[in-house]
This record gives structure tokens, C-alpha cells and sequence, in this order.
């Protein structure tokens, strides 16, 4: 089964500058797909970014980018020039590609709770 | 477009009695997923739904909770003899079936057995 370390529990970063959560997975495919998700105080879960293993290429939204080393199943979150909108949980979640009705195809982290300070 | 919905959005029940937890998916998504997430932790899988029809169940925590979803859209999670322990946010989320496609999570509904 697979399964999704992220190795900090808490981080803090000051306003404007950069912080990378990290996550590591484990698993025998070699398709899959990485996301990561946002999850404030409002207890609302976004979608941060997402990012398909076959391709070499980081991901990259605006401030946010990601570090996917597939050999060594590693797939880092850098925020760039943090924002106070930024305090929330941040989950790694990893998808493997459908190929039955197993609904834990799709497996979270225990997440990270980041703060951003003034 | 909409998201998706979860009624209530809080509900406060006394031990022992059955509450039901709706989710509304977002239109034309095929796969549906409930999970519950105890106060600062990760999701715990529940159950999830391809259609109409749940061919994982392997998370439910016990016979006390059961799900059903009609017309391959709304589901309902089912708890019956709450215990303080199902206190939680129960969180749903939709997919479209295709692979390679992200959860769409609701708001959740903080359930609380007093």
C-alpha cells in the first residue's frame, strides 16, 4: 500500500519569506500523480497544486512551486514570499492511476501546520 | 459553477442517537469520497463511492456507520448510536472518475456528541 510521510509536524516562517514543507511517499508505480492541499482555519481543503509524475517539469503556481525528485520519491513544497493568508494546514496527497474500485488510491499525509508570522 | 455542499454545516447531537451528514458533489463528478478528520489531524478514508455504487468500504470505523448515494450524486454518511468518539468534521470530496484528476473538497460538518 502506499503510503505518505510528511516529517513536519509544525513550521513557522516569517511574512515575505520562503518556506519548503516537506513530503516523501512510497510506492512500486511508476504513474501517479502528487498533489498538495491547503487547508485554513475555515477548515475549506484547496487544491495548491498538482503535479503528474511522467513529467520531468516542477509545478508552479504563482508563489508556489515544487520540488518532485522521482527517484528519490520526494515532493517538496516551496512558498515563496509567504503571506499571512498562508497559516494553514498543508496536506501531501498521492494518487495512483485507477485501475480498480480501491477507493485509497488516493492517500494523504498526516499534514503540516504552517504559521506565518507578522 | 458550484462547489461542493455538505448539510449541516455544525451538528450537535446527544450520545446515542443517529445523525445523518449529507454532501452534494459537483455536477457530473463520478467518484465520491467521505472522510473524517479529528480535531489538528490528517483524513481518515471512510468510504468511496464510483457512481451509485461503494467498492471500498474498508474505512468505515464500524457497523454503526454505513453511506449510500442515489443517482449517482447526493450521499448520505449514516451514524447510528453516536459515541463521543465519532466527534469530529467529516469532510466529502468529488472527483471526476478520469484518472489523474483532483478531490474537490466541501466544507465539512463538525459533528459534536455531547
Amino acid at each position: 500500500a502506499q503510503t505518505v510521510t510528511q516529517s513536519q509536524p509544525e513550521m513557522s516562517v516569517q511574512e515575505a519569506e520562503t518556506v519548503t514543507l516537506s513530503c516523501t511517499y512510497d510506492t512500486s508505480e511508476n504513474n501517479y500523480y502528487l498533489f498538495w492541499y491547503k487547508q485554513p482555519p475555515s477548515r475549506q481543503m484547496i487544491l495548491v497544486i498538482r503535479q503528474e509524475a511522467y513529467k520531468q517539469q516542477n509545478a508552479t503556481e504563482n508563489r508556489f512551486s515544487v520540488n518532485f525528485q522521482k527517484a528519490a520519491k520526494s515532493f517538496s513544497l516551496k512558498i515563496s514570499d509567504s503571506q499571512l493568508g498562508d497559516t494553514a494546514m498543508y496536506f501531501c496527497a498521492f494518487m495512483k492511476p485507477v485501475r480498480d474500485n480501491y477507493g485509497q488510491n488516493f492517500v494523504f499525509g498526516p499534514g503540516t501546520r504552517l504559521s506565518v508570522l507578522p | 459553477g458550484a462547489g461542493v455542499s455538505q448539510s449541516p454545516s455544525n451538528k450537535v447531537t446527544e450520545k446515542g442517537k443517529d445523525v445523518e451528514l449529507r454532501c452534494d458533489p459537483i455536477s457530473g463528478h463520478t467518484a465520491l469520497y467521505w472522510y473524517r478528520q479529528s480535531l489538528g489531524q490528517g483524513l481518515e478514508f471512510l468510504i468511496y463511492f464510483q457512481g451509485n455504487s461503494a467498492p471500498d468500504k474498508s474505512g468505515l470505523p464500524s457497523d454503526r456507520f454505513s453511506a449510500e448515494r442515489t443517482g449517482g450524486s447526493v450521499s448520505t454518511l449514516t451514524i447510528q448510536r453516536t459515541q463521543q468518539e465519532d466527534s469530529a468534521v467529516y469532510l466529502c470530496a468529488s472527483r471526476w472518475g478520469q484518472q489523474g484528476y483532483e478531490q474537490y473538497f466541501g466544507p465539512g460538518t463538525r459533528l459534536t456528541v455531547t
